[in-house]
């Protein structure tokens, strides 16, 4: 099955500790996208990006990092310098047609709970 | 990309036709309307999307009016299962970044 998929679906970690959430793809997009969302927000934008070994910040990019070596990963590192890393982080991906439309998918999302 | 304004919140009976607006009224030629939706705790699910027409798939209809300044999605016999936060958002292919408001929280009422 073609898809996204993003693990663990709930994470714990204490504070001051760094922690990597995993986003994998096999439909073959060239663009990926890691978002956040707070209770009852929308989503907001922490890094894109559109081809391998390339990437951009979002709205929110400070105390996140990540990483492109293959087209099918876009693992997000929360930090501890982000200082409400409680959330419910979702990644997505899309083709990158020109002059087209290109919507996204999305993975079930991490909920990161930091105590 | 434009922004866009939709309603906080919306009831609907089971059965009838759920109607969604969503104004965009600083759309330019080239952004088209996509329409998600996010049931609780989930990814949000892409329904449609559309430019200039309108658009009719097996989830959903787009209603794009003619100067392209709103735009409505129109489910046509809502289940409980509809309930869920609908997100109306206007996009150009420049950058690929997605804006995602508050949406629309849909309740299905039995």
């Amino acid at each position: 099955d073609g898809g996204i998929t993003q693990s663990p679906k709930y994470l714990f970690r204490k504070e001051g500790q760094n922690v990597t959430l995993s986003c994998e793809q096999n439909l073959n997009h060239d663009a990926m996208y890691w978002y956040r969302q707070d209770p009852g927000q929308g989503l907001r934008l922490i890094y894109y990006s559109q081809i391998v070994n390339d990437f951009q910040k979002g709205d929110i990019a400070e105390g996140y990092s990540v990483s492109r070596e293959k087209k099918e990963s876009f693992p997000l590192t929360v930090t501890s310098a982000q200082k409400n890393p409680t959330a419910f982080y979702l990644c997505a991906s899309s083709f990158r047609r020109i002059l087209s439309y290109n919507e996204q998918f999305f993975g079930p999302g991490t909920r990161l709970t930091v105590l | 990309d434009a922004k866009t304004t939709q309603p906080p919140s919306m009831d609907c009976a089971e059965g009838r036709a759920a109607n969604l607006p969503c104004n965009h009224s600083t759309i330019s030629g080239n952004e088209y309307v996509y329409w998600y939706r996010q049931i609780h705790s989930q990814g949000p699910q892409y329904i449609i999307h559309g430019l200039k027409n309108n658009e009719t798939n097996e989830m959903a209809s787009l209603i794009i009016t003619e100067d392209r300044k709103s735009s409505t999605l129109i489910l046509p016999h809502a289940t409980l299962r509809d309930t869920a936060v609908y997100y109306c958002i206007v996009h150009k292919n420049t950058g690929n970044q997605f804006y995602f408001g508050t949406g629309t929280s849909l309740t299905v009422i039995p």
